[in-house]
């Protein structure tokens, strides 16, 4: 089975501290990906990669920064955190050409205060 | 502007019952659909899914229905059991571009009543 591990179940910050969030991925999967889900808003996506140092921007970006060094590891920046980052943070992993392929981790709830 | 919809939040369906799920949505170049279930503290797990070019698929009991000219898709659940009780949620792609994002919709919680 795949698995998608989020290194922190649970994180509280304090508002202006820079967020790493870590998730790796033991399947050798080209594409990761970054969502928040914030109820009455369902998932949204922050960020993904299709490989090794590529990046794109999802559909809310802003604020956040990704990381992809290494195929297996990619990890969401909260460059400077604010309480409207208060969320649930998911990340996801795929291979290439399976839109159904997608493994989430169990996810980080990141409270900023 | 939301692309996939889904526009009740929650659904209580007696164990035993039909459970409907619905979605629409809007870019008429999403060509594939799926749908994901979430249970709390989890996350969400790939449930089934369809190709615009099927109007049907089945598996067990979780059957998703394609109206391409309405832009609507429905998940049917038969019987309804409470370890159904979960967050569905809907999510679409336009795979023919090339593109393997999903987008999601906000999610119905469905609870399944013994």
């Amino acid at each position: 089975d795949v698995k998608v591990t989020q290194s922190s179940r649970y994180l509280v910050k304090r508002t202006g501290e820079k967020v790493f969030l870590e998730c790796v991925q033991d399947m050798d999967h080209e594409n990761m990906f970054w969502y928040r889900q914030d109820p009455g808003l369902g998932l949204r996506l922050i960020y993904f990669s299709y490989d090794v140092k590529m990046k794109e921007k999802g559909d809310i970006p802003e604020g956040y920064s990704v990381s992809r060094e290494k195929k297996e590891r990619f990890s969401l920046i909260l460059e400077s955190a604010s309480t409207n980052q208060t969320s649930m943070y998911l990340c996801a992993s795929s291979p290439p050409d399976r839109v159904d392929g997608y493994t989430f981790g169990s996810g980080t709830r990141l409270t900023v205060v | 502007d939301q692309q996939v919809k889904q526009n009740s939040p929650s659904l209580s369906v007696q164990e035993g019952r039909i459970s409907i799920l619905n979605c629409d949505y809007t870019n008429s170049m999403f060509d594939y659909f799926l749908w994901y279930k979430k249970y709390p503290a989890e996350g969400p797990t790939f449930l089934i899914s369809i190709s615009s070019i099927k109007d049907k698929n089945e598996d067990g009991r979780f059957t998703v229905f394609l109206n391409k000219s309405a832009k609507h898709l429905s998940l049917h659940i038969v019987p309804s059991q409470p370890g159904d009780s979960a967050v569905y949620f809907c999510a679409a792609s336009d795979i023919g571009a090339g593109s393997y994002q999903l987008t999601f919709g906000k999610g119905t919680k469905l609870s399944v009543i013994p």
